[in-house]
């Protein structure tokens, strides 16, 4: 079945520690996006690509940087991972139509994050 | 200002029973889209149903059926016939034309009970 999968499932890292949390999608999908959802709340946007144009959140630390190689992957860097960081981390991929509001997101089961 | 509002932070229904789930949005565009997602405790995000600004009908996917009433920024998800595995959060969202990007509530947490 065509999916986003996200890997690892579960990532542990130390404070300070680089992390990278890899996206993948078999949809051909043109949009990617990376959510950070901690406990009890809604997922934040982080940054998205069209295409491999890259839209950060004015509020996106610095600390946060993704890249996306070619239209099947994404990653998520996170250069010093402090321990605020520790969130379940969401990949999302759609299909933009320009002006059209349509379309769903489609998300990966998430990495879970934790920082020692 | 907060354009998606979930005033419910915790529902309990009977199972086999019927719930509403609450949403009202917030945008002066004409065209936008609402859409519910459900997260169970594992953590997936699954979309579950959409409705769209210039639909006539309200949209309906299996069990599930939304309650759009546009005049009154309203787009309520209606559960028929709950299950135990209808417990999670359930997200209400909304993406405006020409916009990529989903504005998410803060959720509703589900509690089906046996």
């Amino acid at each position: 079945d065509a999916m986003v999968i996200q890997n690892p499932r579960y990532q542990v890292t130390q404070f300070g520690k680089p992390v990278t949390l890899s996206c993948s999608q078999t949809l051909n999908h043109n949009v990617m996006y990376w959510y950070q959802q901690k406990s009890s709340q809604a997922p934040k946007l982080l940054f998205h690509y069209y295409d491999k144009d890259f839209n950060n959140e004015a509020d996106t630390p610095d600390n946060f940087q993704s890249r996306r190689p070619n239209t099947s992957f994404c990653f998520l860097d996170i250069r010093s991972p402090g321990l605020g960081d520790a969130a379940m981390y969401l990949c999302a991929t759609s299909r933009a139509r320009g002006g059209w509001s349509n379309q769903p997101q489609h998300f990966g089961d998430g990495t879970r994050l934790s920082i020692l | 200002a907060q354009k998606i509002t979930q005033t419910q932070p915790g529902m309990f229904v009977q199972e086999k029973e019927a719930v509403t789930l609450d949403c009202t949005y917030d945008t002066s565009d004409p065209s936008y889209g609402l859409f519910w997602y459900k997260q169970p405790s594992s953590g997936e995000m699954i979309f579950l149903i959409y409705q769209g600004s210039y639909d006539q009908q309200n949209a309906t996917e299996g069990r599930y059926s939304l309650n759009f009433q546009k005049a009154r920024k309203s787009a309520n998800l209606v559960i028929s016939a709950s299950q135990l595995g209808d417990s999670a959060m359930y997200f209400c969202a909304m993406r405006e034309g020409g916009s990529e990007k989903l504005v998410f509530g803060k959720g509703t947490k589900l509690t089906v009970n046996p």
